[in-house]
């Protein structure tokens, strides 16, 4: 059955600093992957979709790559700010069809200014 | 603008009530799911629909029930055999089940 790790559970940086999120899965037969924000109290916002047959995604400050054969993905963060500081979560496809993604519980990052 | 709208925001549920939790979309998109999450766990699958009329069990599906009349519309029934309910229920869609999820902005239900 996958599993999804995320590393470190919490995190503290000052703002400004670049930052890795680490995401890894114990099945690498996955279809794609999602990286997720969640704000205390609120849904989920998409932040990036990585299909299996893709390395990397990038928007803006943001930038996931994925490594299947090693079941991994990091979520970098360039010049860090306060308005990151968040929950964010990863989160797995399989090929089986009528399965769901599959989440991680998350990496919380607060950044101070 | 479209998007999933989740109601109520906050709900209280006495023992041995019944209640249901509205989760609706206007993005087009086949595919609905409900999650669970607690502190400090990640989400948890409870039902998935794929199309309408037609939904499967997830990892956590005992206590809950779901309906898929309507191709916008996925609403959960949390029943009185839910022991422990009090939680953050989150709902998603995407267009086929092999995209990216929408969620919407929760529900948190308290038993009081």
């Amino acid at each position: 059955k996958q599993e999804v790790t995320q590393i470190p559970a919490a995190l503290s940086v000052p703002e400004g600093e670049n930052l890795v999120l680490n995401c890894s899965f114990t099945d690498s037969a996955i279809y794609n992957l999602q990286w997720f924000r969640q704000d205390p109290g609120k849904g989920l916002t998409s932040l990036l979709l990585i299909q299996s047959s893709q390395r990397e995604q990038t928007s803006g400050r943001l930038n996931a790559s994925l490594d299947k054969s090693s079941g991994r993905s990091t979520l970098y963060i360039a010049a860090s700010q306060p308005g990151d500081s968040a929950t964010y979560l990863c989160a797995v496809k399989g090929y089986q069809a009528g399965t769901a993604l599959i989440f991680g519980k998350g990496t919380t990052l607060s950044v101070s200014s | 603008d479209g998007g999933i709208t989740q109601s109520p925001k906050y709900l209280f549920r006495k023992e041995g009530q019944n209640v249901t939790l509205s989760c609706e979309q206007n993005l087009n998109h086949d595919a609905m799911y409900w999650y669970r999450q607690d502190p400090g766990q990640g989400l948890r699958l409870i039902y998935y629909s794929q199309i309408v009329n037609d939904f499967q069990k997830g990892d956590i599906a005992e206590g809950y029930s779901v309906s898929r009349e309507k191709k916008e519309s996925f609403p959960l029934t949390v029943t009185s055999a839910q022991k422990n309910p009090t939680a953050f229920y989150l709902c998603a869609s995407s267009i086929s089940g092999w995209d990216g999820y929408t969620f919407g902005s929760g529900t948190r239900l308290t038993v009081v």
